[in-house]
């Protein structure tokens, strides 16, 4: 199926702990995102990628690392969990002036 | 800040019925998405909309694009139980390439009862 797939579903992690959610898309896009919804179900983007490069970079704390080791993936790495780290993060790519595609989203629960 | 607001942010209706959402924006766009997220799922794309628009159907959707008034609404018609879901404007400000994001709003929560 094409898709942007990322995984794991859920993640339940406690403070302090690094944790790492991946990402990977087969619909040939050049472009992918990180979005973070929080509890109020507000979507925000934190970070985008193009063709392997960094592109936009929102007000993220510096635990938030990104990585995209091809334009078919984007994974984040999280260091130093904090319990307002807890959200549902979404990957999503796009092509040009088109619309997104969404991943199914990890529910991140920090305890 | 926060791009859109929508309204409103809840809306019951029954099956058959027509739902009508709008959202609002503040600045310029360049377009402007809607999307639609069933409960615990990820987002899905509905339909885009170009700020050199003002109308566009997509089966039982339509939106609707008021540059003047910064403004968008999104009409389905004929609801259907499997149309509850949370819906979603999202707009696009710079040229489309590759520094473009979505910004979203705040999101309507429509109920459709049988």
């Amino acid at each position: 199926d094409t898709a942007v797939s990322q995984t794991p579903k859920y993640l339940v992690t406690q403070m302090g702990n690094d944790k790492s959610i991946k990402c990977e898309q087969n619909l040939g896009h050049d472009t992918m995102y990180w979005y973070k919804q929080d509890s109020k179900k507000f979507l925000k983007i934190m970070f985008s990628y193009n063709n392997k490069e960094l592109i936009i970079n929102e007000t993220v704390p510096n635990r938030f690392s990104p990585k995209s080791p091809d334009k078919a993936h984007l994974n984040l790495h999280i260091n130093s969990l904090e319990l307002g780290d807890s959200a549902v993060y979404f990957c999503a790519s796009s092509q040009g002036a088109g619309g997104y595609t969404f991943g199914s989203g990890t529910r991140l629960t920090v305890v | 800040s926060q791009q859109g607001e929508e309204d409103p942010q809840a809306l019951s209706i029954q099956e058959g019925e027509n739902a009508t959402m709008n959202c609002s924006y503040k600045t310029s766009i360049n377009n402007l998405q809607w999307y639609r997220q069933n409960s615990g799922r990820g987002l899905v794309h509905l339909i885009l909309i170009r700020s050199n628009e003002r109308e566009k159907h997509s089966g039982r959707l339509r939106v609707t694009l008021d540059t003047s008034k910064k403004s968008s609404s999104l009409l389905i018609t004929a609801s259907r139980a499997a149309d509850t879901a949370s819906y979603f404007c999202a707009t696009v400000m710079g040229p489309t390439g590759t520094a473009s994001k979505l910004t979203f709003g705040t999101g309507t929560r429509l109920q459709v009862t049988l």
